[in-house]
């Protein structure tokens, strides 16, 4: 089974903090994501990756920067943490067209910044 | 731009009725995928059901199937004989390409479907 893993379940920050955020999946997935998720809003695309050190912007990658030096790990990074960045934030990966297309969820980090 | 509407934010159903969850999406483009996905209440999300966009067969996964039409740019879930464990919030999915030649997801804001016992 695929496996995906975020490095916290809950987070609580203060405002101007630097937060990383990390994912890692086993399954030699090509492609990683980031997303945040909050009520009424669904899922939003902050960044993706397709290829070690390869990254292209989502729809809200305003504050947000992110890091893939090693196929398995992706990082999030909140340079530096405000109140509105309070979120879930859920990293997933798939198969560049194996299991046609589908996407494998990490549990999630709900992060809180104070 | 390319959206993702589900326009059900909550919807219930008794135990072992059939429910059935509506999601719209807009693209020009002609070949795609659309994905639902379930969220359990505290766990992770996963699959339900996948469609390529060039079969006209609907997709059926057990209880789980859809009705796919895509003139109507239509894609709505159907759950037979709902269980307790159908509890969660649904997301409507659709992969798009990039200009970069990769592809990305657009989701939808999700309806919370409860089965009453």
């Amino acid at each position: 089974d695929v496996k995906v893993t975020q490095s916290s379940r809950y987070l609580v920050k203060r405002t101007g903090e630097k937060v990383f955020l990390e994912c890692v999946q086993d399954m030699d997935h090509e492609n990683m994501f980031w997303y945040r998720q909050d009520p009424g809003l669904g899922l939003r695309l902050i960044y993706f990756s397709y290829d070690v050190k390869m990254k292209e912007k989502g729809d809200i990658p305003e504050g947000y920067s992110v890091s893939r030096e090693k196929k398995e790990r992706f990082s999030l990074i909140l340079e530096s943490a405000s109140t509105n960045q309070t979120s879930m934030y859920l990293c997933a990966s798939s198969s560049r067209g194996g299991s046609r297309y589908t996407q494998y969820f990490g549990p999630g980090t709900r992060l809180t910044v104070l | 731009a390319q959206t993702v509407t589900q326009s059900q934010p909550e919807m219930s159903v008794q135990e072992a009725e059939t429910v059935t969850l509506s999601c719209t999406y807009d693209t020009s483009e002609s070949n795609y995928y659309l994905f639902w996905y379930k969220q359990p209440p505290s766990r992770q999300m996963i699959l339900v059901i996948r469609q390529e966009a060039y079969k006209q067969q609907n997709a059926t996964e057990n209880r789980f199937s859809v009705n796919f039409q895509k003139a109507a740019k239509s894609f709505s879930l159907k759950i037979s004989d709902s269980q307790l464990g159908d509890t969660a919030m649904y997301f409507c999915a659709f992969m798009t390409r990039t200009t970069s030649g990769t592809y990305k997801y657009i989701f939808g804001t999700g309806t919370r479907l409860k089965v009453l016992a």
